[in-house]
């Protein structure tokens, strides 16, 4: 069975770190982009980064201004989101989802989140 | 403010069919595949339409969706009550990040 299972999250103080991880099994992991999005309480979908099936190509959202780092771990099957200096409006589910990737003259670009994960809650909270 | 424009709810009674509309820039709808993605109530989102009209694997043939210029649409045909969920559109934009529409809210009446 193709899954996404994530993990990490918890209730931080703001200014914190917190480290999230995502388990993929049933596919071929290393063929695929993966990428993180977030969903604040009663908010729609905020696209957070994406990785390359190699980690050639990385991308983050411009709002997150350098705080967050994603990286993967292939032979772990493993993607990771490294949060730093935490606030507030960090506060959402996080998923993780998987992505076919196209190559372009411009690079690697991810294609449709085909499967996601059930997400993990973060809650920055003094 | 969403990168993706979409209202922010719809209605329709069982069996009606109903449209979401998504509009964005020559830099994401304009250039790149647009995908549907819907998420019923406390779960994850699941991918509903493909490269602009594609339907995954399992996903009924009463959801449909089209592309031209910068904007797109989600139609659902026979409308029924477990289509009530959150539906977001979202693309790539050529400014290297993915984006999302704000989400419409989809009501069975």
């Amino acid at each position: 069975e193709v899954q996404l299972v994530e993990s990490g999250g918890g209730l931080v103080k703001p200014g914190n770190s917190l480290r999230l991880s995502c388990t993929a099994s049933g596919f071929n992991f290393n063929t695929y982009t993966m990428n993180w999005v977030r969903q604040a309480p009663g908010k729609g979908l905020e696209w957070v980064s994406s990785i390359s099936s190699s980690s050639s190509y990385i991308f983050y959202a411009a709002s997150l201004k350098g705080r967050f780092t994603i990286s993967r771990d292939n032979a772990k099957n493993s993607l990771f989101l490294q949060m730093n200096s935490l606030r507030a409006d960090d506060t959402a589910i996080y998923y993780c989802a998987r992505a076919d990737e196209a190559v372009v003259i411009r690079g690697v670009l991810p294609l449709a989140m085909d499967v996601w994960g059930q997400g993990t809650t973060v809650t920055v909270s003094s | 403010q969403s990168v993706l424009t979409q209202p922010p709810s719809a209605s329709g009674t069982p069996g009606q069919r109903v449209t979401i509309s998504c509009s964005g820039s020559s830099s994401n709808i304009g250039s790149n595949y647009v995908y549907w993605y819907q998420q019923l109530s406390g779960t994850a989102p699941k991918l509903l339409i493909d490269r602009n009209n594609q339907r995954p694997s399992g996903v009924p043939d009463r959801f449909s969706g089209s592309k031209s210029g910068t904007s797109a649409s989600l139609a659902i045909s026979g409308l029924r009550s477990e289509d009530e969920a959150d539906y977001y559109c979202a693309a790539w934009d050529d400014n290297l990040h993915s984006v999302f529409g704000g989400g419409t809210k989809l009501t069975v009446l």
